[in-house]
């Protein structure tokens, strides 16, 4: 059972554009809600992060935005540049540290 | 400031045969997780260890996997005897305890013929 609903699976932007990745969860002890970056040959990095008390966190050009009555959070990547190709994994953490994934997004950024 | 450190970084042998993977934490790092990613099943944790202590094993697979974590600076994950489904990247990362932040090092790709 996937506890991490991630989509989509792959994603195409021109650059400048806004690229969008969508995660939904069921676990309501999730308090931790990271996206981490993943570069090929690389280990996954952490990007930004949310806690659930929070609706919106900015940091540059990466915003993620979380609906926790919905149970649903997202990350919003503005003027989305070839750089930012790479896997992106959204998670969720309970108390114990519990790192749950999702099963990843891999976005293509074309010039 | 090294990050996590992770040694084979590839990994070739064939079935049947013992496979050690071996990983040093971010120096002050309490607890340690050992992951595997696969294009089927993404990243699956395997185990996590606090104080050198395991805490939870749910995510092994299988009996023919162990792992240890002997002191606060090393950690080694076995598979005995490999098959060729274990193929896969095996990422290790560590964090301070009661903290968010993980921090994955390179990995160890493992191909089993």
């Amino acid at each position: 059972q996937q506890q991490v609903k991630q989509s989509p699976q792959s994603l195409i932007v021109q650059k400048g554009g806004i690229s969008i990745i969508n995660c939904a969860y069921e676990n309501t002890a999730f308090d931790y809600f990271p996206w981490y970056q993943q570069f090929p040959g690389k280990g996954p990095a952490l990007l930004i992060a949310i806690r659930p008390d929070v609706s919106e966190k900015k940091e540059g050009r990466f915003t993620i935005s979380f609906n926790k009555s919905a149970k649903q959070f997202s990350l919003h990547i503005m003027d989305s540049q070839p750089g930012d190709s790479a896997t992106y994994f959204c998670a969720a953490i309970t108390g114990a540290n519990n790192l749950f994934f999702g099963t990843g997004t891999r976005l293509t950024v074309i010039p | 400031d090294a990050g996590v450190i992770q040694s084979p970084r590839h990994e070739v042998t064939e079935m049947g045969q013992e496979v050690t993977l071996r990983c040093k934490p971010i120096s002050g790092h309490n607890s340690l997780f050992w992951y595997r990613q696969t294009m089927m099943r993404g990243l699956e944790l395997l185990i996590y260890f606090n104080n050198n202590v395991p805490i939870d094993d749910s995510g092994m697979p299988e009996d023919r996997f162990s792992a240890k974590m002997p002191n606060a600076s090393f950690s080694t994950l076995k598979i005995q005897p490999s098959e060729p489904r274990d193929s896969a990247v095996y990422f290790c990362a560590s964090t301070i305890s009661h903290t968010d932040t993980q921090y994955f090092g390179p990995g160890t790709r493992l191909t089993v013929l």
